[in-house]
């Protein structure tokens, strides 16, 4: 597609289940990122993937969180053991280069989590 | 760390004015993002910007990276452009993703 895919768009979960978000990025992107915004809250990074380098995991808030990139394309973020502060819209964005080069960031719709 | 702030944190404003949203940052960077969010909605990215000022249409975005700041205008606002602009910026030299300012709720009245 042209443009950043996210899915599902809306998540509702219980509380322990696990749950995957996906991310497609835009083709022939290198740069990979996930954020996430809680309600009432700004924007919070999580993890970035920059071709096959390893990922820069410092954003993640616990080690319920994880995330992988298969092929340097389609990448997949999983929250363990789901809590109720995890609700937020969890948000993908690609560019063609690694920020560190000052290269646009495109962003996805975004999911929007709900555990309950 | 880098520290983004933005002001104002809301603005009302009625149709047709001119709207100035500001961001200051506290680290050197590479690049800054002004995003834009809709309710319920996704993010655009409407500018990204290292120097000088981009035009788009009636949206104006300028930046002095000598004193950290950055401002964003829009031009005979209207009430579409009511949304969430947040300022986002890029450090320079490291491999985080974005550092963001906590958004400036716009809401133009007819």
């Amino acid at each position: 597609g042209a443009g950043v895919s996210q899915s599902p768009s809306n998540k509702v979960t219980e509380k322990g289940k696990d749950v995957e978000l996906r991310c497609d990025p835009i083709s022939g992107h290198t740069a990979l990122y996930w954020y996430r915004q809680s309600l009432g809250q700004g924007l919070e990074f999580l993890i970035y993937f920059q071709g096959n380098s390893a990922p820069d995991k410092s954003g993640l808030p616990s080690d319920r969180f994880s995330a992988e990139r298969t092929g340097g394309s389609v990448s997949t973020l999983t929250i363990q053991r789901t809590q109720q502060e995890d609700s937020a819209v969890y948000l993908c964005a690609s560019s063609l280069l690694g920020d560190s080069r000052g290269t646009e960031a495109f962003f996805g719709q975004g999911t929007r989590l709900t555990v309950v | 760390k880098n520290e983004v702030e933005q002001s104002p944190q809301n603005l009302t404003a009625q149709e047709g004015e001119f709207i100035t949203i500001n961001c200051s940052y506290s680290v050197g960077i590479s690049a800054l993002h002004w995003l834009q969010q809709h309710p319920g909605g996704g993010i655009v990215s409407l500018f990204m910007l290292s120097s000088g000022k981009k035009k788009h249409g009636r949206l104006i975005a300028t930046i002095n990276i000598q004193e950290k700041h950055s401002s964003l205008h829009i031009t005979a606002s209207h009430p579409r452009d009511s949304a969430v602009y947040i300022c986002a910026v890029i450090p320079g030299g490291g491999a985080d993703g974005l550092t963001f300012g906590k958004g400036t709720h716009l809401i133009i009245q007819p």
